[in-house]
């Protein structure tokens, strides 16, 4: 089993509906990260928690640490918004990754 | 631009040839790490460095796999005598020990072994 599970592994949304990617993991951490990768490899950061909520325009992130569990949720999708999405725990030396989900937004 | 860098961007070899790859980390960032991503997965860990000090290796580094970071700055990875096994996007970040986990990604090098 790994140690960073996502789901689900491929989302198809139509622009403008609700998305939720979800991660549970297995390991103790001290921050979870979520993750931005776009074709061509690019990663780049959205949000880094250790605890309750964060919020980035139409980005919202949360965690539970008791429960190991966190998810992103992406208001009012847009096309552009189609990537991979990684989740990512930091067991204090390294990050260790989710295998991602795929987000392909239609319009 | 004074994000992370890597060069070469692609790369194809046949197999049995030696590859290196270099990443320049952002300015200041003492700790450097090395990723490979297969199609379809996350990112698995493969070394890290601080400083010039190489702290940590994955069990998935082989013996063909060798990475150095000499003056604590840039950063080269090795694979010698490549297997198509090891195709894979390879990536490098950098991250400020102060700044905790929070890591910047460079765009990557593809390997393309044939």
């Amino acid at each position: 089993k790994n140690e960073v599970e996502q789901s689900p592994q491929n989302l198809t949304a139509q622009e403008g509906e609700f998305i939720t990617i979800n991660c549970s993991y297995s390991v103790g951490i001290s921050a979870l990260h979520w993750l931005q990768q776009h074709p061509g490899g690019g990663i780049v950061s959205l949000f880094m928690l250790s605890s309750g909520k964060k919020k980035h325009g139409r980005l919202i992130a949360t965690i539970n640490i008791q429960e190991k569990h966190s998810s992103l949720h992406i208001t009012a999708s847009h096309p552009r918004d189609s990537a991979v999405y990684i989740c990512a725990v930091w067991n204090g030396n390294k990050l260790v990754f989710g295998a991602g989900t795929i987000l392909r937004v239609k319009s | 631009d004074t994000g992370v860098s890597q060069d070469p961007r692609h790369k194809i070899t046949k197999r049995g040839q030696n590859v290196t790859f270099r990443c320049d980390p952002i300015s200041e960032h003492n700790r450097l790490y090395w990723y490979r991503q297969t199609l379809g997965q996350g990112p698995e860990f493969l070394t890290y460095f601080q400083n010039e000090a190489q702290l940590e290796k994955s069990r998935l580094l082989s013996d063909r796999f060798s990475a150095e970071r000499p003056k604590g700055s840039f950063s080269t990875l090795e694979i010698q005598r490549t297997e198509q096994g090891d195709s894979a996007m390879y990536l490098c970040a950098s991250s400020n020990i102060i700044a905790g986990s929070e890591q910047f990604f460079g765009p990557g090098t593809r390997l393309t072994v044939l």
